[in-house]
């Protein structure tokens, strides 16, 4: 979808590296997910966000809402081959129940 | 359930075959969603039910795709006359209620020959 673009599309880090996926929308924000996925499998709830400035984190991943920039962050400290896999940011735009998905970014680890 | 149950897991359908994908959704979740994701790409709402009833579906690319969910918990996804763009991977996902996180299951990949 347009209305949320992710970059990069795709990323190969060294392991023990930190890195930043980025995801921008269009349009205004009322909820903003952060998923992963494994090729074949179904996606992997990481974090929701839903207020400006918010901030969350597991393990070593962090998740951040710029509201006014209509934009979220999702950084990974001391990148492990297990970070591996696609990320896809997802939305709720001005309101609606459904998700937007952005396209993806597939995360590679060297080892 | 635990999760959300798709099945099959798989499908390879012959062109102009109809298909039938089903999902389970958690027990309660009042909303349940379909998307479709194309290889390489994110994935594509199809279309939403809230309880029984169908609210959304603008996303359903054509009147061959068509789905159910007649007592507000399973659902399934009918596709007539499949054609080989159809080919994707069909994601499930419930929610207990808007604001709330949404489940996804593990997705029936159907090829279409």
């Amino acid at each position: 979808s347009q209305e949320l673009e992710q970059s990069p599309q795709s990323l190969i880090v060294q392991e023990g590296k930190n890195l930043t996926i980025n995801c921008t929308s269009s349009k205004t924000l009322y909820g903003l997910y952060w998923y992963k996925q494994k090729y074949g499998e179904g996606l992997i709830f990481l974090m929701m966000l839903q207020k400006g400035g918010e901030e969350k984190s597991h393990e070593k991943i962090t998740a951040k809402l710029d509201e006014k920039k209509q934009q979220s962050s999702l950084h990974i400290t001391a990148s492990q081959p297990s970070h591996a896999g696609i990320y896809l940011c997802g939305a709720s735009l001005q309101g609606a129940q459904k998700l937007v998905f952005g396209q993806g970014t597939r995360l590679t680890i060297n080892p | 359930g635990a999760g959300v149950s798709q099945s099959p897991r798989y499908k390879v359908a012959k062109r102009g075959q109809d298909v039938a994908l089903r999902c389970d959704p958690i027990s309660g979740h009042v909303s349940l969603f379909w998307y479709q994701q194309a290889l390489g790409q994110g994935p594509e709402f199809l279309t939403y039910f809230q309880n029984e009833a169908q609210l959304d579906k603008s996303g359903l690319p054509s009147d061959r795709f068509f789905a159910e969910r007649p007592e507000g918990s399973v659902s399934t996804l009918k596709i007539q006359r499949t054609q080989q763009e159809d080919s994707a991977v069909y994601l499930c996902a419930s929610s207990l209620s808007w604001g709330y996180g949404y489940t996804f299951g593990s997705g029936t990949r159907l090829t279409v020959v």
